[in-house]
């Protein structure tokens, strides 16, 4: 057990531009969350795969927001034209089958948007 | 709507115990989790209920009651490294997924 692998821990990029960020669940969880988390608040839901499915998608996401998980193992999270309102900590969690699985985190990629 | 409280603050000193509540309104409810983050770092998970009672697990225990929609989260002999926010996350669970939302967090502070 590695751990749940995020890339890159800290991203700074220009307002406008768009970044992607990857995350490596556990290997033998089959569900995958992304979470995005400001100061003193937190995780905000922003979607949900099992497998490759993408089960959930928060509606406070806007379009510029989207995320795959191609072969049901990574994902990618894709923020397009970035906002200043998009700085945040970026989460990714997995969990194997069991409804009393808990989530295991990785440790983020922090997004700053000048 | 889903909806989660927590109070903002706290403040014990190292020895204590330490009683942090969480209230919940939500639907499709299908069990509660309480998280500790270190400043800095990812959540990491504590204690887990689906139904009420207490669990127990070491220093620390979680208590549920489905019908008022509260739980709290219990810390025995406060120690310093404990100085941290604690997450309350319900698990809804929709038509085809679920979901988890979060609360505030409460950021506890043990003092010597």
């Amino acid at each position: 057990d590695t751990g749940v692998s995020q890339d890159p821990r800290h991203k700074i990029t220009k307002r406008g531009q768009n970044v992607t960020f990857r995350c490596d669940p556990i290997s033998e969880h089959n569900r995958l969350y992304w979470y995005r988390q400001t100061l003193g608040q937190g995780p905000e839901f922003l979607t949900y795969f099992q497998n490759e499915a993408q089960l959930e998608k928060s509606r406070l996401l806007s379009d510029r927001f989207s995320a795959e998980r191609p072969k049901g193992s990574f994902s990618t999270l894709e923020i397009q034209r970035t906002e200043q309102g998009d700085s945040a900590m970026y989460l990714c969690a997995s969990s194997p089958r069991g409804v009393s699985q808990p989530q295991h985190f990785g440790d983020g990629t922090r997004l700053s948007i000048l | 709507g889903q909806n989660i409280d927590q109070p903002t603050e706290m403040t014990a000193t190292e020895g204590a115990i330490v009683q942090i509540n969480c209230t919940y309104q939500t639907s499709g409810f299908n069990g509660l989790f309480w998280y500790q983050q270190h400043a800095g770092e990812a959540p990491t998970f504590l204690s887990y209920n689906v139904l009420d009672g207490l669990e127990e697990k070491g220093r620390f225990s979680s208590f549920l009651s489905r019908s008022k929609g509260y739980s709290y989260l219990l810390l025995k002999e406060l120690q310093m490294k404990d100085s941290a926010s604690y997450l309350c996350a319900v698990r809804v669970f929709y038509n085809y997924g679920q979901n988890f939302v979060f609360g505030p967090g409460t950021r506890l502070s043990a003092l010597p």
